[in-house]
């Protein structure tokens, strides 16, 4: 049974960093693209990149500027970094596997973590 | 890369059949068969009901089924039961390497 975890601080000041971490169990993180997709309070569903076990990465065209994705095969884990956030970037973040051509079905899903930005 | 289009809302009895539409643009929806459904009970993970457009993952009742038309995915629900009272969400590749989701429907079972 694939399980993800997130992990990270709930709360973030307005122009700082927000840093996630998804843990994987069940499953080699070498074999699959992960994805992370946040969800404001209210609001739908939005993709906001995934990662490829050799490190390549796809990110919303939105996000991009301020994002960056990494993996630790070590850990089996890959991480979110969101720079520069602001009162919009409030919202329940899950990581979830990409599966399928060009990584387009998510078929397991963390709980999700809601984080704040608040100073 | 705009969401896809979807009704806030959707209704229907025990027992009817309940379509939802998931409206694109030939970017995304209309140019790939790449269109899946989530559902997503209150507080929980989504759960995948349908992947490219018409394809159910195993364990996922035959009564929820996709299909496209053009630009536009839609998930029929037959058979309307109490559990299936949620949100739905519809995502597509959207070319560039990038995916996108629509705006959720909420699925009441009246």
């Amino acid at each position: 049974q694939v399980q993800l975890q997130e992990s990270g601080p709930g709360l973030v000041k307005p122009s700082e960093t927000l840093s996630l971490t998804c843990t994987v169990s069940g499953a080699s993180i070498s074999i699959s693209s992960w994805s992370w997709i946040r969800q404001p309070a209210g609001k739908g569903l939005e993709w906001i990149g995934h990662i490829y076990p050799s490190g390549s990465t796809n990110y919303n065209p939105s996000l991009k500027s301020r994002l960056t994705m990494s993996v630790d095969m070590s850990k089996n884990q890959f991480s979110l970094k969101l720079s520069s956030v602001t009162a919009a970037d409030a919202a329940v973040y899950s990581c979830a596997r990409s599966t399928g051509d060009y990584g387009a079905l998510f078929d397991y899903w963390g709980q999700g973590t809601l984080v704040t930005v608040s100073s | 890369q705009s969401a896809l289009t979807q009704p806030p809302s959707a209704s229907g009895s025990p027992g009817q059949s309940v379509t939802i539409s998931c409206t694109g643009t030939s970017s995304d929806v209309g140019g790939y068969n790449f269109v899946s459904w989530y559902q997503q009970h209150p507080g929980k993970a989504p759960k995948v009901m349908i992947y490219e457009v018409s394809k159910r993952p195993s364990g996922v009742p035959d009564r929820f089924s996709g299909s496209k038309s053009g630009n536009t995915a839609s998930l029929t629900v037959s058979g309307l039961q109490a559990e299936d009272e949620a949100d739905y969400y519809c995502s597509s590749y959207g070319g560039s390497n990038n995916l996108v989701f629509g705006g959720g429907t909420k699925l009441t079972v009246l």
